[in-house]
């Protein structure tokens, strides 16, 4: 692994069901992100973590939940998946200093029917 | 809330200049991001500014104006693989990312 990856590159769900959004990364560091990107509306922060063991709500948190078990990795769960998270998801990390460039994975491709 | 306002779409030449407003109002102001993204990758970083001025790298520069809530991206003889979009984002008061919707440049030959 060199960076940070993504898990599925894509996946068609159907509504009501649970979906977990994998996200590992391998540059030990402290901080990590899940931002969603629409058409016009640009990246939008779901959830945060500062460092391992916590977690924080972004600008639309609403229906995702994080975990941080752990420094490597940090996925997404969508309890129960509705149309309008129908997104691609960006992962992302940084050592945790907000002047430092966040790195970007690759996305996830979603789509709720 | 946050405000981040840039053009939807700007299209130049091969060769050209072609400059990328960004201008913003937030809670607070910690820092100002400019990142590249190439159509269906991720953002990858190209320039990072705090203090007003402009900041060279290469044929890319990034200015900064804290007093007028205002940025621009300046891209310099432009290449076809400069075709992408570009976004500006500030970190606020909760040192968190907000981002602008992006503008997408297209380079024509």
């Amino acid at each position: 692994i060199a960076g940070i990856t993504q898990a599925p590159t894509s996946q068609i769900l159907a509504a009501g069901r649970r979906m977990t959004l994998r996200c590992t990364q391998d540059m030990r560091h402290n901080a990590m992100y899940w931002y969603r990107q629409d058409l016009g509306l640009g990246l939008r922060l779901i959830h945060y973590s500062n460092t391992a063991g916590t977690t924080g709500k972004g600008e639309v948190p609403d229906g995702y939940s994080v975990s941080r078990a752990n420094t490597d990795d940090f996925p997404l769960t969508l309890a129960s998946a509705v149309p309008s998270q129908t997104s691609v998801y960006f992962c992302a990390s940084s050592d945790g200093d907000p002047h430092n460039e966040q790195f970007f994975g690759p996305g996830t491709r979603l789509t709720v029917l | 809330g946050q405000n981040i306002d840039q053009p939807t779409e700007m299209t130049a030449t091969e060769g050209a200049i072609v400059q990328i407003n960004c201008t913003y109002q937030t809670s607070g102001f910690n820092g100002l991001f400019w990142y590249q993204q190439h159509a269906g990758e991720a953002p990858t970083f190209l320039s990072y500014n705090v203090l007003d001025g402009l900041e060279e790298k290469g044929r890319f520069s990034s200015f900064l104006s804290r007093s007028k809530g205002y940025s621009y991206l300046l891209l310099k003889e432009l290449q076809m693989k400069d075709s992408a979009s570009y976004l500006c984002a500030v970190v606020d008061n909760d040192y968190k990312l907000s981002f602008g919707a992006g503008t997408t440049v297209t380079v024509r030959a």
